[in-house]
Parts: C-alpha cells; sequence; structure tokens
C-alpha cells in the first residue's frame, strides 16, 4: 500500500526566513505532486515532478525529487505573507493520486 | 486550458435527501474523473475513479450504494450522494484526467451541509 508522509504538520514561521518541507512515500511512484490549498478552496497545482533529481523552481518555492530516497522537498526561500496555505504533496501510481496530510504554513509578519 | 468546473459550489440539504453534484471538463476530454472528499483539516481522500462509459472503481471503505457515480459523457461525471446525512457533510472535490497525459486538474469543490 502506498503511504505519502509529510513533516512537519504544522509550521509557523516569520517573514524572510527559509524552511523546508518534506515529503516521503513508501513505494516507487510515476511522478509526484506538489499542490497549495487556501482556506475554502481546491488545490493548486503548484509542481510536478518526473524523474530522480528534478528540480522546479517559481518565485519563493523550489521543489526537488530524489527518487532512490523516495523523498521530495518544497523549500520556501525567504517566506512572505501571501504564502500562508496548506501545502499537499502527492504521489501518483497505478492511475490513483494519494495525497499526504498537508503541511500547514502560518508565515508570520 | 484544462478547465475543470464543479456545480454547485455549495448546498444545503436535510437529512434523507439525496444531492447530485456535476463534474465537467470544460474544454479537454477526461476519459477517467475522479472523485475526493476532504473533511475539515483533513487530507483529500480518493472516494472513487469514474471511467466513461462503465461503472465506477469504489475505493474501500466507500458505499457504492449511497455515493452513486455516473460517467455519462467524456466531459461529464455526477456523485449523487443518497439519503444524505450529517456526517456526508463536507468538501467534495472532483479531477479529470485527459486522455493525453497522466496529470489530473482539480475542480473547484462542492461544499455539502447536511441539516
Amino acid at each position: 500500500e502506498l503511504k505519502v508522509e509529510q513533516n512537519p504538520l504544522f509550521l509557523s514561521m516569520q517573514e524572510g526566513k527559509n524552511y523546508t518541507i518534506y515529503c516521503n512515500y513508501s513505494t516507487t511512484s510515476d511522478r509526484l505532486y506538489w499542490y497549495r490549498q487556501d482556506p475554502g478552496k481546491s488545490l493548486e497545482s503548484l509542481f510536478v515532478l518526473l524523474s530522480n533529481g528534478a528540480v522546479k523552481q517559481e518565485g519563493r518555492l523550489m521543489a526537488s525529487l530524489d527518487t532512490k530516497a523516495r523523498l521530495s522537498t518544497l523549500h520556501i526561500t525567504a517566506a512572505v505573507h501571501d504564502l500562508s496555505a496548506t501545502y499537499f504533496c502527492a504521489v501518483d501510481r497505478d492511475d490513483k493520486i494519494i495525497f499526504g496530510k498537508g503541511t500547514r504554513l502560518h508565515i508570520l509578519p | 486550458g484544462a478547465v475543470v468546473s464543479q456545480h454547485p459550489s455549495w448546498v444545503i440539504c436535510k437529512s434523507g435527501t439525496s444531492v447530485k453534484i456535476e463534474c465537467r471538463s470544460l474544454d479537454f476530454q477526461a476519459t477517467t474523473m475522479f472523485w475526493y472528499r476532504q473533511f475539515p483539516k483533513q487530507s483529500l481522500m480518493l472516494m472513487a475513479t469514474s471511467n466513461e462509459g462503465s461503472k465506477a472503481t469504489y475505493e474501500q471503505g466507500v458505499e457504492k450504494d449511497k455515493f452513486l457515480i455516473n460517467h455519462a459523457s467524456l466531459t461529464l461525471s455526477t456523485l449523487t450522494v443518497t439519503s444524505a446525512h450529517p456526517e456526508d457533510s463536507s468538501f467534495y472535490i472532483c479531477s479529470a484526467r485527459p486522455s493525453w497525459e497522466l496529470e489530473q486538474f482539480f475542480g473547484p469543490g462542492t461544499r455539502l451541509t447536511v441539516l
């Protein structure tokens, strides 16, 4: 059974700081996703990572994938308040997407 | 491109009634659509996979007679919550997968409140 674990589940940090969210998964996968969810809203796709060593960056967010370690990271650089949200990683296997529990990120001004 | 809509965006109903939620892929054909449920402060849980023209595949623990799924065309899937109860109150999100790739595109969600 494919399991996806994120940590931390809650993160409160100050603006301007850097931090990393980790995502481990238990079996091999076709691809890994990172999503953002704002309160009361659906998912916004951030990154799709396909291969070992993949790194993608968009603004202050950077995602990487290590398929050998079954680990993905989402790094936040110089956080700003607008990045406050819940971030989910998800793994695609056998035509299904399995989600982690999510990381609730709260950035203090 | 790859826009998915849901209707309604929110619905309030009385216990015992049935509610239908529509999921449409607006600018692409989706051979496969997925239905998720999300309780407050929790993650998304896959309920079922819906394939056009065939029966849906339900995840373990999801009652197929309670959550009726119909995927009548390549752009429309419906989820009917039958005999709804307060514990069915949740955020229901659908996604659609284009025929040309593996990525899913998510709808805006439907918030169901059962009184």
